[in-house]
């Protein structure tokens, strides 16, 4: 099974500042990586797939880049809308099963 | 447009088999040539995913806990479900339902989730 690593398991940034999230894999996945953003009280929301394909409606203050096993997701100018926590996910060895990262909260400084 | 709603018990005893239900709506699940899953989110496996199902009844799921799981579709409803026997402590989280397309293997809409705790 791949294992999908994130880093930071928190991250604080000010209003208006980078946000950068990291994610690697432990077996080359190619650009099949998706992120999702978790709000509270609410249900997973896509952001990213094919590693750097914003989904419909993203905002392109939303980024993210890599392919193989080392992705990025860059929030370029922190809104207070977008503290939550973050998911990156492999679908490249589907089946026998995707695999998630543990994730990355994200919160205003 | 589309939209995903999961029902379930919200507290099942140990041993006993927990079901849940996702309506959908804005689409039919018989003609939108998509896979429907079940994922869940619990603190300490944090996501994972549990099943999949295409309209043709093609299924997938999770090695770990094939033994305990059973999607179903009802296309006449607009619905699919999931059951999870033998539950223990560790089958407590948000379980969500979510939808992704027949090629692609991201999750691209998913509901709002549903909390289901194991215990007596």
């Amino acid at each position: 099974e791949i294992v999908m690593t994130q880093s930071p398991a928190t991250l604080s940034v000010s209003p208006g500042e980078r946000a950068t999230l990291s994610c690697w894999a432990s077996q080359n996945v190619a650009s099949n990586v998706a992120w999702y953003q978790l709000r509270p009280g609410q249900g997973p929301r896509l952001i990213i797939h094919g590693a750097s394909t914003r989904a419909t409606d993203i905002p392109p203050r939303f980024t993210g880049s890599g392919s193989g096993t080392d992705f990025t997701l860059t929030i370029s100018s922190l809104q207070s809308e977008d503290v939550a926590v973050y998911y990156c996910h492999q679908y490249h060895h589907f089946p026998p099963a995707p695999t998630f990262g543990e994730g990355t909260k994200v919160e205003i400084k | 447009q589309l939209h995903l709603q999961e029902s379930g018990p919200g507290v099942v005893k140990p041993s006993e088999t927990l079901s849940l239900t996702c309506s959908v709506s804005g689409d039919s699940i018989s003609t939108s040539n998509s896979f429907w899953g079940w994922l869940r989110l619990s603190p300490g496996k944090g996501l994972q995913w549990i099943a999949s199902i295409h309209q043709s009844g093609t299924s997938y799921d999770s090695q770990s806990l094939r033994s305990r799981v059973s999607i179903s579709i009802d296309t006449s409803k607009n619905q699919f479900s999931l059951d999870v026997t033998s539950v223990t402590a560790a089958d407590t989280a948000i379980y969500y339902c979510a939808r992704r397309t027949y090629t692609d293997g991201y999750w691209a809409l998913w509901g709002q989730g549903t909390r289901v705790t194991v215990g007596s």
